[in-house]
């Protein structure tokens, strides 16, 4: 069975530090891997999405790993904003099913 | 704006009433999910439908049912609500297709007391 876990539960920094979030998943036959941002009471938005037969996508300050055959991806967060205070999911999507796997999140919190 | 709209955004119910959550999506998307998230435990899958005419279980579809009652709409249906079964449910929609990720509504907070 599929798990996926994100490690730090909560993270706070300053503005302005490059930070990054990881997720890891038990079962590397995956189909994509997708990092989503929730903002408090608000629903997901999609950041970045990435196929099982990438190694990086970038969206601006944004970049996002995978390294299927250790089930690990990364976030990376440069120069990090107040703006960007959410919760960020990672998800993966099996290769044989139509579902979305969910980590538990990352709570970042940026402080002037 | 394109996207998943789901209604209502909150809602409280008392114990054994009944209620149906409603998702549209205008992408033209074939795959279409329904998750609630709790405390704790991330976002779970509660049923999806591949297609119009077809759904499937998901991980917790116990005190659920569904409807895709065409391609543009997936409604969620609570027979008798349980307090169980507070908390927020999000609505989601795929292209099916290889590179196409995944689009949520804004979610529905509900209160069972």
């Amino acid at each position: 069975k599929q798990e996926v876990t994100q490690i730090p539960a909560a993270l706070s920094v300053p503005e302005g530090e490059n930070l990054v979030l990881n997720c890891s998943f038990t079962d590397s036959a995956i189909y994509n891997l997708q990092w989503f941002r929730q903002d408090p009471g608000k629903g997901l938005t999609s950041l970045l999405l990435i196929q099982s037969s990438q190694r990086e996508q970038t969206s601006g300050r944004l970049n996002a790993s995978l390294d299927k055959s250790s089930g690990r991806s990364t976030l990376y967060i440069a120069a990090s904003q107040p703006g960007d205070s959410a919760t960020y999911l990672c998800a993966v999507k099996q290769g044989n099913t139509d579902k979305l796997i969910f980590g538990t999140g990352t709570r970042l919190q940026v402080f002037p | 704006n394109a996207g998943v709209t789901q209604t209502p955004k909150f809602q409280v119910l008392k114990t054994g009433q009944s209620m149906t959550l409603q998702c549209a999506q205008d992408m033209n998307h074939n795959s279409m999910y329904w998750y609630r998230q709790d405390p704790g435990m991330g976002l779970r899958l509660i049923y999806y439908s591949a297609s119009e005419g077809t759904t499937d279980k998901g991980e917790v579809p116990n005190g659920y049912n569904v409807s895709r009652l065409n391609k543009r709409e997936f409604s969620l249906r609570l027979e008798s609500a349980a307090p169980s079964q507070t908390s927020v449910y999000f609505c989601a929609s795929r292209k099916d297709r290889a590179n196409y990720g995944y689009t949520f509504g804004s979610g529905t907070r509900l209160t069972v007391v």
